[in-house]
């Protein structure tokens, strides 16, 4: 079967640094994608990654291993604002999407 | 900005009713879907359609159907609705084949079905 697997909720200090992991085993792979979910907003796309390697885009970077089945987010100068729930997911050979479960971010200052 | 609306956020409905859920998007993208999202769960697709008139199966459309009569609208109906089909529903689009998986969605409905 095919499956995501991120943490269900992390916690971190305002102006810190966080990576949020994900590993994944699908049938193929089309591109890796994170997003970002506020509480009671709609999901909003984060980034991309279907080589490997770092992906910078200011505060967050996202890292790609394709041998290894593993990604990461990484968010930098964490802000309150980025309290919120990070979803990883995987273009599969159909380009389908498979979405983890999402991992819940909570900045304390 | 892409705008991707649906028709309701919070709706209360009773077991066997029918259910209308609305989404229309302003970008002409070809690329429309539906997902439910549950706690502790990933969004699981229930319906998508690439074209009008169009509709592929997702991963769970059983008790759904939708429609697909313009190309910025994309409705799904839930015929007799039940207990099990409390949620929150996403509506999403896209239209590039190249990131099919950046999709821009919906502020969501949140659904109770007593």
């Amino acid at each position: 079967g095919q499956n995501i697997d991120q943490p269900t909720e992390m916690t971190a200090t305002e102006g810190a640094i966080v990576q949020i992991n994900c590993t994944y085993q699908t049938s193929g792979f089309n591109g890796l994608f994170w997003y970002q979910q506020h509480a009671g907003e709609a999901p909003t796309f984060l980034s991309y990654n279907v080589l490997d390697g770092l992906e910078e885009k200011g505060r967050f970077s996202s890292f790609l291993s394709r041998s290894k089945g593993y990604s990461y987010l990484l968010l930098k100068e964490l802000q309150m604002k980025d309290s919120a729930s990070y979803l990883c997911a995987v273009m599969d050979s159909n380009y389908q999407l498979i979405w983890g479960a999402g991992t819940k971010l909570i900045i304390k200052p | 900005d892409v705008k991707v609306t649906q028709s309701s956020r919070y709706l209360v409905k009773r077991t066997g009713e029918k259910v209308f859920l609305e989404c229309v998007q302003d970008m002409d993208h070809e690329n429309m879907f539906w997902y439910r999202q549950d706690p502790g769960l990933g969004l699981r697709l229930i319906y998508f359609s690439y074209d009008v008139k169009m509709k592929e199966k997702g991963d769970i459309p059983e008790g759904y159907s939708v429609s697909r009569e313009k190309k910025e609208r994309f409705s799904l109906i839930l015929e007799s609705a039940s207990t099990n089909q409390t949620s929150m529903y996403l509506c999403a689009s896209n239209s590039s084949p190249d990131r099919a998986g950046e999709l821009f969605f919906g502020e969501g409905s949140r659904l109770t079905v007593l």
